[in-house]
């Protein structure tokens, strides 16, 4: 069974800028969630979508906005990037949107800006 | 809210040494918890899980119990090995919540 996988694997991209991050989750899982592992900050939480809606955010500006696709495959976007937005994205599959259904993660985007 | 907490490391081992990296969490409902392992350059990969009070989860020789009475999911092994370097995260998932609360991670070091 094919893991998650994420692309690109690294992203460069200057200040102002707009990133788009790709992810294909597992097959046969609903649900896809988007979290930011920047240093010093840990892991926290950005987005959630289950079959094509958004279901939660995490406490991040509207810049940070994403879809789901009929194929369950999502989308990050970030919209005039700004330093600190520097991070390692990370994309996450589950079977469902309950809490007992484990996520499963993708190695992740590293966006970089200069 | 919902929070975790780990103790901090760097936490250095010799090979086959008992580990115990200990987790705690707040939450106001019936959280299921999860210890997540991240290797160097990857994303996270799923050690164990528990989703209700008294729950044991293992694998790979780590073990956690969910005690609800002391809110805590410490992690456990008995023999570690240098392969098993890497950062430890904790994290907790509300029943209503979905998304995962992570502690800021253990970073383990195993010399031989």
């Amino acid at each position: 069974e094919a893991g998650v996988t994420q692309s690109p694997t690294h992203l460069i991209k200057t200040r102002g800028q707009q990133a788009t991050l790709r992810c294909s989750p597992i097959s046969g899982h609903t649900s896809v969630y988007w979290y930011q592992q920047a240093l010093g900050l840990g892991l926290q939480f950005l987005l959630w979508y289950d079959e094509g809606e958004e279901r939660n955010r995490g406490n991040f500006p509207p810049r940070f906005s994403g879809r789901q696709f009929p194929n369950y495959s999502s989308e990050l976007n970030v919209n005039a990037l700004e330093l600190e937005d520097s991070a390692l994205y990370l994309c996450a599959s589950s079977r469902t949107g309950y809490s007992n259904q484990p996520q499963h993660f993708g190695d992740g985007t590293r966006l970089s800006i200069l | 809210g919902n929070s975790v907490t780990q103790m901090e490391g760097p936490v250095t081992l010799s090979e086959e040494a008992f580990l115990t990296i200990n987790c705690t969490y707040t939450a106001t409902g019936y959280p299921s918890l999860f210890w997540y392992v991240q290797y160097p350059g990857e994303g996270l990969q799923l050690l164990l899980k528990a989703t209700k009070a008294d729950d044991k989860g293992s694998n790979k020789g780590f073990e956690a119990t969910y005690r609800k009475e002391t809110t805590s999911f410490h992690l456990e092994k008995g023999s570690v090995q240098v392969s098993d370097s890497a950062v430890y995260f904790c994290a907790l998932s509300e029943s209503s919540g979905y998304a995962l609360n992570f502690g800021k991670g253990t970073s383990l070091l195993v010399t031989p």
